[in-house]
């Protein structure tokens, strides 16, 4: 069974650029979440979703990320404009019901210059 | 305020025993995770503790005390390959939201 996979793995951008990441999630899984990671701190919650809807976004930063699931399947995590600030390592996460294993996949690692 | 309280490093040889504590204060308490990190690689999934007591799997072993604020990750027979770095995460509500500590490095050494 595949795991969570995140694509790209690293991706370089200049500041004021747009960046999309992407989540497949273990098929199956209802929930799916979006973790950031800020060089040296701890993994901060972004959302939530529940298959296509978005159950919990306290954690967006500002408006300038937008989280969509459609047809409840893959995510994808936009940042538009990228700022220097919003460089880490973003992990998804997947579960099949809530407070149970959830299962990470390997993160994209963004870098803002 | 909300916050997991966790030491940042820790030593140990091999064959060694290291305990990790997790302190937590959070609005909402559903269980507590521990989660393993290899550099570059995803987290994985160690345990989960929703009610007080010990959790063994394996070298492994989780502790809870909910009165407390406090768990424990127990790592015995240390092995090389144990280097990484370690996360305790509780889940405060009942959607399965995770807050995470900052993570505990373990360094095992020959």
């Amino acid at each position: 069974e595949a795991g969570v996979t995140q694509f790209p793995s690293h991706s370089v951008i200049e500041k004021g650029q747009t960046v999309t990441l992407r989540c497949d999630p273990i098929s199956g899984h209802d929930n799916l979440y979006w973790y950031r990671r800020v060089m040296g701190k701890e993994i901060k919650f972004l959302l939530h979703f529940v298959k296509e809807s978005k159950q919990d976004e306290s954690g967006m930063p500002n408006n300038r990320f937008l989280a969509e699931r459609t047809g409840g399947t893959y995510s994808t995590l936009k940042v538009q404009p990228a700022e220097l600030e919003d460089s880490g390592v973003y992990f998804c996460a997947s579960s099949q019901s809530m407070n149970t294993e959830a299962f990470f996949g390997q993160g994209t690692r963004l870098t803002v210059v | 305020g909300q916050s997991l309280e966790q030491p940042s490093e820790v030593t140990a040889v091999e064959g060694a025993i290291v305990q990790i504590n997790c302190t937590y204060q959070t609005s909402g308490f559903y269980g507590l995770s521990w989660y393993q990190q290899h550099d570059g690689g995803a987290p994985t999934f160690l345990s989960y503790n929703a009610l007080d007591g010990l959790e063994e799997t394996g070298r492994f072993s989780s502790f809870l005390s909910r009165s407390d604020s406090y768990g424990y990750l127990l790592l015995q027979e240390l092995q090389m390959k144990d280097s990484a770095s370690y996360f305790c995460a509780v889940s405060a509500d009942s959607w399965g939201k995770f807050q995470f500590g900052a993570g505990t490095q373990v360094v095992v050494t020959p």
